[in-house]
């Protein structure tokens, strides 16, 4: 069975702080998502990553792709308090099933 | 933008009903999911579409069925709620099954 551990599963930080999530697999997979998920609201995507070794960057976060695609982490510089929510990641081996973590619940403090 | 919309946000039902849930997208995309989320369980793949009157059972089917008529459109259907299909249902779709599924707002069902 296909599991992604995300880890840590609870983080509450200062405003200013900086933090770094992670998903890891002992399987490969294709693509790997990461989502942003507000209360009450459904998963909203922040980027895709596909290559072994990837960085990509939105503002004040940083993805990557671990160099044999089976984990990925996220980065966050100088976190906010709009960036609290429940950070999902999701992979596929390249069929339409997903696998999605269980999340990691961020709180960021003023 | 890709947009995909949910009938409820919020629905309260009784033990028996016949519950629909329906959602909507608009980027013309070829697949489309339902899923429930609970509390330590994460999202759990309920059904899948690939095309017009095509779906694939997920991981937990049982209890549900779906009907996709048209290819904007996927339909949930509780045939007879009972208690434990209390939960937040959310929806995505896909261009591809490889990349990227894009979520609607979620529909939080509570059967008494």
């Amino acid at each position: 069975t296909q599991l992604l551990e995300q880890s840590p599963q609870f983080l509450s930080i200062q405003e200013g702080e900086n933090l770094t999530v992670y998903c890891n697999s002992s399987s490969v997979f294709s693509s790997l998502q990461w989502y942003r998920q507000e209360p009450g609201e459904g998963p909203v995507l922040l980027v895709t990553v596909v290559t072994g070794g990837e960085v990509k960057k939105l503002k004040r976060l940083t993805f990557q792709f671990g160099d044999a695609r089976k984990d990925s982490s996220l980065h966050i510089t100088a976190a906010q308090p709009g960036d609290t929510g429940l950070y999902l990641c999701a992979a596929t081996s390249g069929t339409y099933k997903y696998i999605f973590g269980t999340g990691t619940r961020l709180k960021v403090l003023a | 933008d890709v947009k995909v919309t949910q009938s409820s946000r919020y629905l309260v039902k009784r033990t028996g009903e016949k519950v629909f849930l329906e959602c909507v997208q608009d980027m013309d995309h070829e697949n489309m999911f339902w899923y429930r989320q609970d509390p330590g369980l994460g999202l759990r793949l309920i059904y899948f579409s690939y095309d017009v009157k095509m779906k694939e059972k997920g991981d937990i089917p049982e209890g549900y069925s779906v009907s996709r008529e048209k290819k904007e459109r996927f339909s949930l259907i509780l045939e007879s709620a009972s208690t434990n299909q209390t939960s937040m249902y959310l929806c995505a779709s896909s261009s591809t099954p490889i990349y990227e599924q894009y979520f609607g707002p979620g529909t939080r069902l509570t059967v008494t």
